[in-house]
């Protein structure tokens, strides 16, 4: 079956501006997660989705928003974009919301310039 | 809090040697812990994991970690690394029992290098 797909995997984008990045799970998996990867922070988790509902979030401004539609496709946004969340964002789906295995997608490459 | 500290950043080895990455964490609960690998430009692929039972987990491509409770570690093994081996490697943890967190607590990742 296929796998975790994200959509764009590249963007360039200037400061300022907003961007959208789609995700769309495994087919069955109800939980997406979104993580940012930076060669400074590392991989940070930004917030979690679970039938349509925010479970978690990590500490990020609410620049960072997201969100998931019925069929489990999530979306996570960013706006007034800064030259720092140049980043690889990574979306993760998995079966239930305390599940023990995530299956992650390629990411999406952004710079922001 | 929890942290999650992979001790090298950076392990080259020979090919066909064996290697050892090191992974030590802290909480104040308990933790289910986790192996990912990524290669070039691509997502992260889960290697093995430690939910409970036997300390010795085996994973895919000849990995396998051993989990030890009182020295809070996950060491990652391999005893015959191949180039193909080449990747950056995280160390995980969740915490268990936590409603509705399912976020994963990573490591900074540990470049290995295998040499021909």
């Amino acid at each position: 079956k296929a796998g975790v797909t994200q959509t764009p995997r590249y963007l360039i984008k200037t400061r300022g501006q907003q961007v959208t990045l789609s995700c769309s799970p495994i087919s069955g998996h109800r939980s997406v997660s979104w993580y940012q990867q930076t060669p400074g922070q590392g991989l940070q988790f930004l917030f979690e989705y679970f039938s349509e509902t925010q479970r978690n979030k990590g500490n990020f401004p609410g620049r960072f928003s997201g969100r998931q539609f019925s069929n489990s496709r999530s979306e996570m946004n960013v706006s007034t974009l800064e030259l720092g969340d140049s980043a690889l964002y990574l979306c993760a789906s998995s079966l239930q919301s305390t599940n023990t295995e995530a299956f992650f997608g390629q990411g999406t490459r952004l710079t922001v310039v | 809090a929890q942290s999650v500290t992979q001790l090298d950043s950076q392990v080259p080895v020979f090919e066909e040697a064996p290697v050892e990455l090191r992974c030590n964490y802290s909480s104040s609960v308990s933790v289910y812990l986790f192996w990912y690998v990524q290669y070039p430009n691509q997502g992260l692929q889960l290697l093995l994991k430690y939910l409970s039972g036997s300390t010795l987990v085996k994973g895919i491509n000849g990995f396998e970690a051993e989990f030890n409770k009182s020295q809070t570690s996950f060491h990652l093994r391999k005893p015959s690394v191949h180039i193909s081996d080449t990747a950056e490697y995280f160390c995980a943890v969740i915490l268990m029992g936590s409603t509705g967190a399912n976020n994963l607590f990573f490591g900074t990742g540990t470049r290995l290098t295998v040499i021909p």
